[in-house]
């Protein structure tokens, strides 16, 4: 069956733009989470829903990064106002729930390069 | 702030030979510990999840050992292929949490 996808699979973008990282998730998966990973760094968990629902987003880096997710499938990240620390490989995930020990399934990046 | 830390970050293994990596994360409050493999320009992709102190899980080649008290697990790789060459991602998971939290991974490269 399908596996995540992601788009774009790449961005450029001028610094103080705003751009928009979709994820489509594996079908039936109602948990999805959204990472990062800088040059350098580990990756860096942002957010997860279940369902619609993001019930913690003390992960996002600042107030400029927003996520919603509809219909319990589809995601998107917004990064408003791009800075150049936002340069990096935003991953996402899915699995069946978020409760459990249950694999997560990623998709293949989206590498945004802040100009 | 969770610390997972891997090591070695680098290893260079020749062809055929056996090699090992750890991971290691906090012992308290654990909930379950995942591997997987990210090769370039591919997805990570999932090897094992872990939960259970002494769990020993085995897929191929590829086997990894937990142990909970001690806060650390073992990835063990027999017969080193070329096709094992990726990066080695550990992710702690603490119970009532949501996301991973990774390590930055051991860089492995099988040398004909």
């Amino acid at each position: 069956g399908a596996g995540v996808s992601q788009s774009p699979s790449n961005k450029v973008t001028e610094k103080g733009k705003d751009v928009e990282l979709r994820c489509d998730p594996i079908s039936g998966h109602t948990a999805l989470y959204w990472y990062r990973q800088s040059l350098g760094q580990g990756l860096e968990f942002l957010i997860y829903f279940q369902g619609n629902s993001a019930p913690d987003k003390s992960g996002l880096p600042s107030d400029r990064f927003s996520a919603e997710r509809t219909g319990g499938s589809v995601s998107t990240l917004t990064i408003q106002r791009t800075q150049q620390e936002d340069s990096a490989v935003y991953l996402c995930a899915s699995s069946l729930t978020v409760a459990g020990t249950y694999e997560q399934y990623f998709g293949p990046g989206t590498r945004l390069t802040v100009t | 702030i969770l610390n997972v830390e891997q090591s070695p970050q680098s290893l260079h293994v020749q062809e055929g030979d056996s090699t090992n990596f750890t991971c290691s994360f906090p012992s308290s409050n654990f909930y379950a510990l995942h591997w997987y493999r990210w090769e370039t320009a591919k997805s990570p992709e999932a090897l094992f999840v872990m939960t259970l102190n002494g769990d020993e899980k085995k897929k191929g080649r590829i086997s990894a050992t937990l142990n909970t008290k001690e806060g650390y697990s073992y990835l063990y790789i027999k017969g080193s292929q070329p096709e094992d060459s990726a990066t080695y991602l550990c992710a702690f998971r603490r119970g009532g949490a949501d996301g991973l939290t990774f390590g930055k991974g051991t860089h492995l490269i099988i040398q004909p």
